[in-house]
């Protein structure tokens, strides 16, 4: 079995601070890491994933995450946020081997004001 | 190209009553998703379809929710006796790869409202 937390329900932050989004996750077996994007009236979309390889992933509009085997993170950061990225941001886990289930965590809303 | 896309975009009905909920994936994606977005709860896992081998029904919850995936393309999500709790946003995705590891591409969502 497998499971994502992600710790925080609500980050409010101002913009051009930077922000972190926690996720932590717990399997039985190796894993791929996703995080997921989804702006106000949009449909999900993927923001980075974390297949093999660097544990420091680059994604779309400046986001980066690192997966932490050790601490079973993968955290979503930022070094300077836009009123834009405003959005719920959802992390996921699937297997890498043998039976494949997707599980997405509960989301992270990201407020950024002015 | 054209994206996931999913029909109805919204559906009210009557608790008891049946729905459909259609999804038309990608082209030539081979793997398919359902997922139940609840306020508050995420993405509930629901079932996968991946090319012509038996769908990962393990995320259905209840014998009230059933789908099925015609030639490989089309899916249909299809809800019988619908109860209050069923009310959600359904979501669909498509992937190109086998599905692990693979990107899901999410269509815009069916919200379904039962009374």
């Amino acid at each position: 079995a497998q499971s994502v937390t992600q710790l925080d329900s609500q980050v409010p932050v101002f913009e051009e601070a930077p922000v972190e989004l926690r996720c932590n996750y717990s399997s039985s077996v190796s894993v791929y890491l996703f995080w997921y994007v989804q702006y106000p009236n949009q449909g999900l979309q993927l923001l980075l994933k974390y297949l093999s390889g660097s544990t420091l992933v680059k994604g779309i509009n400046g986001f980066e995450a690192e997966f932490n085997k050790s601490q079973t993170s993968f955290h979503l950061r930022k070094p300077s946020v836009h009123i834009s990225d405003t959005a719920e941001y959802y992390c996921a886990v699937s297997g890498s081997g043998g039976s494949y289930r997707p599980t997405f965590g509960r989301g992270t809303s990201l407020i950024v004001h002015p | 190209g054209a994206g996931v896309s999913q029909s109805p975009s919204n559906k009210v009905t009557e608790k008891g009553k049946d729905v459909e909920l259609r999804c038309d994936p990608i082209s030539g994606h081979t793997a398919l998703y359902w997922y139940r977005q609840s306020l508050g709860q995420g993405l509930e896992f629901l079932i996968y379809f991946q090319g012509n081998s038996a769908p990962d029904k393990s995320g259905l919850p209840s014998d009230r929710f059933s789908a099925e995936r015609t030639g490989g393309s089309v899916s249909t999500l299809t809800i019988q006796r619908t109860q209050q709790e069923d009310s959600a946003v359904y979501l669909c995705a498509s992937g190109g790869g086998a599905g692990v590891g693979g990107t899901q591409y999410f269509g815009p969502g069916t919200r379904l409202l039962v009374l």
